[in-house]
């Protein structure tokens, strides 16, 4: 059984440049929920893709966007980056909404 | 509002000391809880969880947490302190909200373990 993967690792941005996360869900879950771990944060709540429909979503702007596919698989983009989106990137999986499992994350720095 | 309150920023103690580590919650309904575990530049690991039941959970690593339903607590403890476990703590509620079901996290403890 393959768990949540996350692509890239780490990513260095310039503020105003776009960024595109990817995640991979672990077999099986069909729900993918992602987070923004500041420095010295515990994670927030981004937004939630549930069979390939946007299923909730916390207090972030509208450039926080994101994407699920068929297989499951999601994207978070970020348009028009600031300095403040530096951070962890947490991708967690689940079935419906049972149990979540987290990715090791891809960690963003906004120069 | 759904809340999870983790008192302690840092915590300092002795390699083979005993330790506890607190979170309190604000939930209406019956909480899921866990906790988690961070080492510098890496992802969550979880330690427990709590779903229903026995209110004393075992987890990984020798850590255990106590369920208090009367003081909205879920406190990590562990009878003995490895050096290894020096790291943060996350204690976390999964909450759910008009169909979406997310998880609210505290802001962490750091644990330093003295040698």
């Amino acid at each position: 059984e393959t768990g949540v993967t996350q692509s890239p690792t780490h990513l260095i941005k310039t503020r105003g440049q776009q960024v595109t996360l990817r995640c991979s869900s672990q077999s099986g879950h069909n729900t993918v929920s992602w987070y923004q771990q500041a420095l010295g944060q515990g994670p927030q709540f981004i937004f939630q893709y549930y069979r390939e429909e946007e299923n909730g979503r916390g207090n972030f702007p509208p450039r926080f966007s994101g994407l699920q596919f068929p297989n499951y698989s999601s994207e978070l983009n970020v348009n028009a980056l600031e300095l403040d989106d530096s951070a962890l990137y947490l991708c967690a999986s689940s079935w419906d909404n049972g149990e979540q499992f987290f990715g090791p994350g891809t960690r963003l720095t906004v120069l | 509002a759904q809340s999870v309150t983790q008192p302690d920023i840092h915590i300092t103690v002795s390699e083979g000391a005993s330790l506890e580590l607190r979170c309190n919650y604000s939930y209406g309904a019956t909480p899921y809880l866990f906790w988690y575990v961070q080492s510098p530049g890496q992802g969550l690991q979880l330690l427990l969880k709590y779903f229903s039941g026995d209110t004393l959970v075992q987890g990984i690593k020798g850590f255990e947490a106590e369920f208090k339903r009367s003081q909205s607590s879920f406190n990590l403890r562990k009878p003995s302190v490895h050096w290894s476990d020096a790291a943060e703590y996350f204690c976390a509620v999964g909450a759910g909200t008009s169909g979406t079901y997310k998880y609210i996290f505290g802001t962490g403890t750091r644990l330093k373990v003295l040698a």
